[in-house]
């Protein structure tokens, strides 16, 4: 079945160092890719998403791309701001039955210091 | 446009009893799907409703059931708890079964202790 799989955590920064959550995934179909965040006490936000290989997500300056050959959407910032801290998730949406069904990862908390 | 809500926000249950949650879907969005997301986990996927039909499930057992109203809201029901319940129960909603392929909107998630 399908499958997501990312980087454990916590990851802890420095404010404006560079990001990388690493995100591969294994799945029977041609999946959407996605990364959500979710901050502490709420529900889940859609980060940025890919549909197809080789296209390249981007919001807020985190940008991943969907690489098929290598099964990887890996999440990176340029530079993180302590506001960034949350914990990220990587997900695939796979066509079953008619409908588009989301697989999740456990999640990468990221830290942000000053 | 009003996004997903989500009805309580916190309840403790004791072990044996039965819980309602409730969702009430984003504005024009007919798709709603549930998710239990365990301390320190990811979202697990427990069904999907498509105009009020259940059209996905995952692997969860029958005493957790759901509806969809004419309305497009929705319930999660959880007969029998179990101390393993305790989670955050997320709801999320998107226009249309093939619209998940582009993301869905969550509500904040109801927290249910089970003692």
């Amino acid at each position: 079945g399908d499958s997501v799989t990312q980087m454990e955590g916590p990851v802890t920064l420095s404010e404006e160092a560079f990001l990388t959550i690493n995100c591969t995934y294994t799945a029977t179909g041609y999946p959407s890719l996605f990364w959500y965040v979710q901050y502490p006490g709420e529900g889940l936000q859609l980060l940025l998403k890919a549909t197809k290989a080789d296209d390249k997500g981007s919001n807020k300056g985190f940008e991943a791309t969907y690489r098929k050959e290598t099964t990887s959407f890996h999440l990176e910032k340029g530079s993180v701001q302590v506001s960034d801290s949350a914990v990220y998730f990587c997900a695939l949406s796979d066509l079953r039955g008619g409908s588009y069904i989301p697989t999740f990862g456990r999640g990468t908390s990221l830290i942000v210091h000053p | 446009e009003t996004g997903v809500t989500q009805s309580p926000t916190h309840l403790i249950k004791t072990r044996g009893q039965q819980v309602t949650l409730r969702c009430s879907s984003q504005s024009g969005h007919n798709t709603v799907s549930w998710y239990q997301q365990a301390l320190g986990q990811g979202p697990q996927f427990i069904f999907q409703y498509y105009r009020e039909e259940e059209n996905g499930r995952g692997n969860f057992p029958p005493r957790f059931s759901g509806l969809q109203f004419p309305n497009y809201s929705s319930e999660l029901n959880v007969n029998a708890l179990e101390l393993d319940d305790s989670a955050l129960y997320l709801c999320a909603s998107s226009s249309s079964a093939t619209t998940g392929k582009y993301g869905y909107t969550f509500g904040s998630g109801t927290r249910l202790t089970v003692v």
